[in-house]
């Protein structure tokens, strides 16, 4: 069975403080990695990765993927409080049927404090 | 422009009754994917429609649970005799053509509440 873990499930920090959001996966078909970024309801996008160490930063955020390992790291520096979020990890795979899907994790809580 | 809306925002049924949640995607957005995301949970998949392609329902959890989107646009999810495990957010997500390299476009969701 397909499984996503996320680690830890909720962290609590200070503004400023940098934080590490772990993803490890056991997906059959495996085409990429996602992370999302929910804040309220809907998930918005933040990467998508499909080589392995090879990292992609926006602005404070970065992530990369070890497909060796089948886990990915998020990276949050200087955190500030509208980081405060859940972030959800999802792997893209291949279905029998030829079509493709995500996979998600349980999500990683961050609050962060100011 | 409009992004993927979702209706209602928030619905509460009893126990056995059916209900029906809206999606209309991004106009142009030939994929049109259904989660779920229940308390403390991660999304689940529901189902995939592509195109003109029959739909991969792979991730439906019984047979009360169908699909159907109509002229490759708005797409309703029913919920047969719905039952308390199936209170949940439903998310409704679009992307410009399907396979994952394409960004998903979710909707603010509907939370579904069987007392």
């Amino acid at each position: 069975e397909d499984k996503v873990v996320q680690s830890p499930l909720s962290l609590v920090v200070h503004e400023g403080d940098t934080v590490t959001l772990n993803c490890s996966y056991e997906v059959t078909n495996f085409r990429s990695l996602l992370w999302y970024k929910q804040e309220k309801k809907a998930p918005t996008f933040l990467f998508m990765l499909t080589s392995s160490g090879i990292e992609k930063k926006s602005g404070r955020l970065s992530s990369i993927l070890d497909k060796k390992e089948l886990s990915s790291i998020l990276n949050i520096t200087a955190t500030q409080t509208g980081d405060s979020a859940i972030y959800l990890c999802a792997v893209g795979k291949l279905t029998q049927g030829g079509s493709e899907k995500l996979v998600f994790g349980k999500g990683t809580k961050l609050t962060v404090n100011p | 422009g409009a992004g993927v809306s979702q209706s209602p925002s928030n619905k509460v049924t009893e126990k056995g009754k059916d209900v029906e949640l809206r999606c209309d995607p991004i106009s142009g957005h030939t994929a049109l994917y259904w989660y779920r995301q229940s308390l403390g949970q991660g999304l689940e998949f529901l189902i995939y429609f592509q195109g003109n392609s029959a739909p991969d329902k792979s991730g439906l959890p019984s047979d009360r649970f169908s699909a159907e989107r109509t002229g490759g646009s708005v797409s309703t999810l029913t919920i047969q005799r719905t039952q308390q495990e199936d209170s949940a957010v439903y998310l409704c997500a679009s992307s410009g053509v399907g396979g994952l390299e394409n960004e998903q476009f979710f909707g603010p969701g509907t939370r579904l509440t069987v007392l």
